[in-house]
């Protein structure tokens, strides 16, 4: 299996500041990484795929960047319809797997 | 739009068969995977399996002898069996429509409590 790590696994920020997640494989994928935001309640929404591609109707502020094993999500102002949970996925295999998640909760 | 809805009892007793079903609509099922992931309460997701329309199947390595994804797509449908289920599985679930491992459409999800 694949293992993805988050980090930080919660963040703390105000609104309007920047903020930057971390997402590490335990072997290389490639750009096969997606990030989904959560909010209480809700179905994940996916965000980006191929670790920098924007969904469509997804705000400009969110940003992806990396391949092989390291990965980052970053909020360029965030918002306060932003504060979520976040995961990152691969799916470079035919069992893909998420990481455990990284709560943006409001400073 | 394309949507998703899951359907099926909320409660199972243990050791019993867990059997949920997905209704798609705004989009034809036809050439591309839909699958099922699970996410107990206060945890992370987990990726239970997902089934081509041509009946292509990957599972959760974990759950592979439990599970069984399967398609309808003439009723615009798929639909998840797990047996055996323990406490463990207890869950919401949810379906969703995989691109290319990517989820891009999930359903609301239905929460699934496993207990006597």
């Amino acid at each position: 299996d694949v293992q993805m790590t988050q980090s930080p696994s919660t963040l703390s920020a105000f609104v309007g500041t920047r903020v930057t997640i971390t997402c590490r494989a335990s072997q290389s994928i490639g750009t096969w990484l997606a990030w989904y935001q959560q909010k209480p309640g809700t179905a994940p929404k996916l965000l980006l795929s191929k670790a920098s591609h924007l969904e469509s109707g997804v705000p400009s502020r969110f940003s992806g960047s990396g391949s092989g094993t390291e990965f980052t999500l970053t909020i360029s102002s965030v918002h306060p319809d932003d504060f979520a949970t976040y995961y990152c996925q691969q799916y470079v295999t035919s069992f893909p797997t998420f990481g455990q998640g990284t709560k943006v909760e409001v400073k | 739009q394309v949507q998703l809805q899951e359907s099926g009892p909320g409660l199972v007793r243990p050791s019993e068969t867990l059997s949920l079903t997905c209704t798609v609509s705004g989009v034809s099922m036809t050439n591309l995977y839909w699958g099922w992931i699970r996410q107990s309460a206060g945890k992370g997701l987990e990726w239970i399996g997902r089934t081509h329309s041509d009946g292509t199947k990957n599972y959760n390595p974990s759950l592979q002898s439990r599970v069984t994804i399967s398609v309808d797509t003439s009723k615009n449908q798929f639909s998840l069996t797990l047996t055996s289920v323990t406490a463990a599985d207890t869950a919401v679930y949810y379906c969703a429509r995989d691109q290319r491992g990517e989820a891009d459409y999930w359903g609301q999800g239905i929460q699934v409590t496993v207990s006597s």
